[in-house]
């Protein structure tokens, strides 16, 4: 089972960036790269999902390593509504990838 | 839009009580998800289900059971409650693409 690796925390400054690291040096050449984050007492919520391409969306930006062996989650301008904690998970294709490890995620502290 | 809904929301139960926990999802989504949230943890999967009448075993499937009858329910079973299932309960569900959803949780006390 392929495992990835976070900060437990991280701080940052509100309005400023945000680059939440991820390690997953055993990751094969058919695993995602997905970041959910769980606001406090809320189920986790989807953020974003890439395989080998940098990705953005509405949310955030997802930076991959070349080699695939790290990625990094970044929120451009973090507000205290991002205060989470951010799960960083490899899944297979969804044909055949039924199962998320969640890890025990980044906690982020935005300070006002 | 309800998306996925769990019930109940909170619930205490005395050792060696049974209970189910439903969960009702409205997007015609193929795949449902039974996890457990200890404190301080991330999410663990418990079953999960690729279609109506199927079901699998996750990572802690043990003192649990599910049934998937119709594709819009997923029920989780606790037979015989032990403290250890004391946890956060959350159902996800998910189309044929990448994106699971979530429920909002339920919070079980086993005493």
């Amino acid at each position: 089972d392929a495992k990835t690796t976070q900060p437990n925390s991280m701080e940052s400054n509100e309005e400023e960036p945000v680059h939440l690291p991820c390690n997953h040096s055993t990751i094969s050449g058919t695993d995602y790269i997905h970041w959910y984050r769980q606001l406090p007492s809320q189920g986790p919520e989807y953020v974003i999902h890439g395989l080998t391409s940098n990705v953005n969306n509405r949310m955030a930006s997802l930076a991959i390593a070349e080699d695939r062996k790290s990625s990094t989650l970044i929120l451009h301008r973090a507000t205290l509504r991002d205060a989470a904690v951010y799960y960083c998970i490899l899944m297979g294709h969804p044909n055949t990838g039924n199962q998320f490890y969640f890890g025990t995620g980044t906690s982020l502290t935005v300070i006002p | 839009n309800a998306g996925v809904t769990q019930t109940p929301k909170f619930r205490v139960l005395k050792t060696g009580q049974s209970m189910t926990l439903l969960c009702a999802q409205d997007m015609n989504h193929e795949y449902m998800y039974w996890y457990r949230q200890d404190p301080g943890m991330g999410l663990r999967l418990i079953h999960y289900s690729v279609g109506e009448g199927t079901t699998a075993k996750g990572e802690v499937p043990d003192g649990y059971n599910v049934s998937r009858l119709k594709k819009q329910n997923f029920l989780l079973g606790l037979e015989s409650a032990a403290p250890s299932q004391t946890s956060v309960y959350f159902c996800a569900s998910r189309d044929r693409g990448y994106i699971q959803y979530f429920g909002a949780g339920t919070r079980l006390s086993v005493l």
